[in-house]
Parts: C-alpha cells; structure tokens; sequence
C-alpha cells in the first residue's frame, strides 16, 4: 500500500524557513517523480515543484523559484522542501504527491495527508 | 504558463442526474508524437486531499466508478458524472502536465441540488 507522510508544517515568521519532508513506503521511491502541491485556506491547488525520477531534474513554480528548494533522499525513501524567505502568502496545506510515472509529466496519483504552514508574525 | 480555466465555479445537480464540468486550458496539451493529451482530473472531497479520478483526459484511474468519464483533446476537455451519487459533493479540478509550470483548474464545486 503506497503511504506518503509528511510532516515539518509549523508557525514561521515572515522572513524565516522551514524544511518539510516526506516518507513514502509502499513503492519503488527512486522510480517515480515526486512533488510538492500547496493549497491555501479555502482556495484552490498551486503546484509548487516535481523531482523527476529519472536524471534527477527539478521545476518550480515561479512563486517559489529561488527560495524554495526541493530533493530526495532514495536511500530514505524521502522527498523534502526546504522553504526559505518564507512570505504571508505561502501560508498553506502542503501535500505531497507520488506521479505515476518517472518523468515530470505525471499525473499524481497518491497524496499525503498534508502538512499545515503558518507564515505570520 | 498554460492557463487552466474551469467552468462553471459552482454547480447544484440532482441526484441520479448528469454532473457536467468542463476545462479550458491556454493552449494545446496534446503532445503530436504519442497523440495524447496531458490532463488530469482531481476530486477533492471536504476536509480531503484530492483524489486522482482520470488522466490522458480519458482514462479512469483504478477503482474510480464508472459513472465518471472524461473527454475532450486540444485545449477543451469535460470531466462527466453520468449519474449523481451522494458521495460525489467535492471540488474538482483539472491539471495539465504537459509543461511546467504544471497547473491546475481554479476549481468547480460540486452540491447536491
């Protein structure tokens, strides 16, 4: 059974940083693209960065390109996100997503629970 | 970045009746060389997270019922609930992964009438 827990959503001052990270079981970790989809409260679903499975690439967002970085640890099974120069409007559920292919260009097909952050002083 | 644009934002549909939402993106997701079309749908039910229900616009993942289907290539596409079930109430969206930015749909709620 594909399970994707995350966890490191906390109250963070505007400014500051935070790292989310998510473990995954139930699959081959290094064969499939991961990402991170953040959704604010009562609004709608904002992809924010894949980690493709295959040759290593990334993407994100333009709302989070050079403060947001995101990897993977395959021998961990862990996808993370490190958040930095955190702003009022990052403040969200973020979810983590398994795509149901190697390539960037998967649809995701699991999703975590989710993990609350809170950007405010 | 490939605009995704749902219609309607909201909708009011009868048990037993026909649910239809449609997608419009910005510009074409079907990629020529494999003739398909880089859209999925997504069910988000209250206090969930979303759900993958169809992609390549067409195919149903697994277990999703068979009263849900998907159509549509090029930049217009229509996600249909052919007979409303209670346990349909949700917000649905679309998303594009053909090209990143890989966006989604601003989303379109789904009620009971």
């Amino acid at each position: 059974e594909v399970q994707l827990l995350e966890s490191g959503g906390d109250l963070v001052q505007p400014g500051g940083s935070l790292r989310l990270s998510c473990a995954a079981s139930g699959f081959t970790f290094s064969s499939y693209a991961m990402s991170w989809v953040r959704q604010a409260p009562g609004k709608g679903l904002e992809w924010v960065s894949t980690f493709s499975g295959s040759g290593g690439s990334t993407y994100y967002a333009d709302s989070v390109k050079g403060r947001f970085t995101i990897s993977r640890d395959n021998s961990k099974n862990t996808l993370y996100l490190q958040m930095n120069s955190l702003r009022a409007e990052d403040t969200a559920v973020y979810y983590c997503t398994k795509g149901d292919g190697s390539g960037s260009y998967s649809p995701s097909d699991y999703w975590g629970q989710g993990t609350l952050v809170t950007v405010s002083s | 970045d490939i605009v995704m644009t749902q219609s309607p934002d909201s909708l009011a549909v009868s048990l037993g009746e026909r649910a239809t939402i449609n997608c419009k993106s910005s510009q074409s997701v079907l990629y020529s060389s494999n003739n398909k079309n880089y859209l999925a749908w997504y069910q988000q039910r209250p206090g969930q997270p979303p759900k993958l229900l169809i992609y390549w616009a067409s195919t149903r993942d697994s277990g999703v019922p068979d009263r849900f289907s998907g159509s549509g290539s090029g930049t217009d596409f229509t996600l249909t609930i052919s007979s409303l079930q209670a346990e349909d109430v949700a917000v649905y969206y679309c998303q594009q992964y053909y090209s990143s930015p890989y966006t989604f749909g601003q989303g379109t709620k789904l009620e009971i009438k």
